[in-house]
């Protein structure tokens, strides 16, 4: 089956400076990758999300990456603000939607002020 | 318009009971899911149902019952629960396994002593 790994599991950026995140997966034949976000008590929100006909997308301050070829994919925020505090998830299925998603361990971004 | 509502929100057990977690959404959506979120872990898939009366096992099934009698309704059942199962329980749904997002419930969270 597939396995993402998700790196880093912390991260700890100043206000107004950008965060990556980055995930790798092993299944080729993976063709979906979204990223949900988790604050505090809540639970998972999709934030943006790329499939494989695609290799970046953006929406105002976040963007994601893909290469196929390396079967890597990352999360870019700029400008964070501290309501970028929360668990960032990455996930993958190879059925293009929420059926099989297998989802990365989380990264907990730090917005330091 | 209430989304995914999951209860209870807290839960104590003592190993060896039996339990239900409730979960309920009303945007008619056919696809719905459990995960568990354990720290470090991730979100791990449990059970999955595609429509009314058709569900399917995830990554992590032992110990859980599901059962899928209506579009709204999926409630998760411990049989008889063990300190291993102590976690944080997530509903979610989806318009279509196929491309659709996912939309969770804001979680339950379960401690078997």
């Amino acid at each position: 089956g597939e396995n993402v790994e998700q790196h880093p599991s912390t991260l700890s950026v100043q206000e107004g400076d950008s965060a990556v995140i980055k995930c790798t997966y092993s299944d080729s034949a993976s063709n979906y990758f979204p990223w949900y976000k988790q604050e505090l008590g809540k639970g998972p929100q999709l934030i943006i999300d790329i499939r494989s006909n695609v290799g970046e997308k953006k929406d105002q301050r976040i963007a994601v990456t893909l290469n196929k070829t390396a079967k890597h994919f990352s999360l870019h925020i700029t400008e964070t603000q501290p309501e970028d505090s929360a668990v960032y998830f990455c996930a993958a299925s190879e059925g293009g939607g929420a059926d099989g998603l297998t989802f990365g361990k989380g990264t907990h971004l730090i917005i330091q002020p | 318009n209430a989304g995914v509502t999951q209860t209870p929100k807290f839960q104590v057990l003592k190993t060896g009971q039996s339990m239900t977690l409730q979960c309920a959404q009303d945007m008619n959506h056919e696809y719905m899911s459990w995960y568990r979120q354990d720290p470090g872990m991730g979100l791990r898939l449990i059970h999955y149902s595609v429509g009314a009366g058709i569900t399917d096992q995830g990554e992590v099934p032992n110990g859980y019952n599901v059962s899928r009698s209506t579009t709204e309704d999926f409630p998760l059942r411990l049989l008889s629960a063990a300190p291993s199962q102590t976690s944080v329980y997530f509903c979610a749904s989806s318009t279509d396994q196929s491309g659709g997002e996912l939309f969770f419930g804001e979680g339950s969270r379960l401690t078997v002593l």
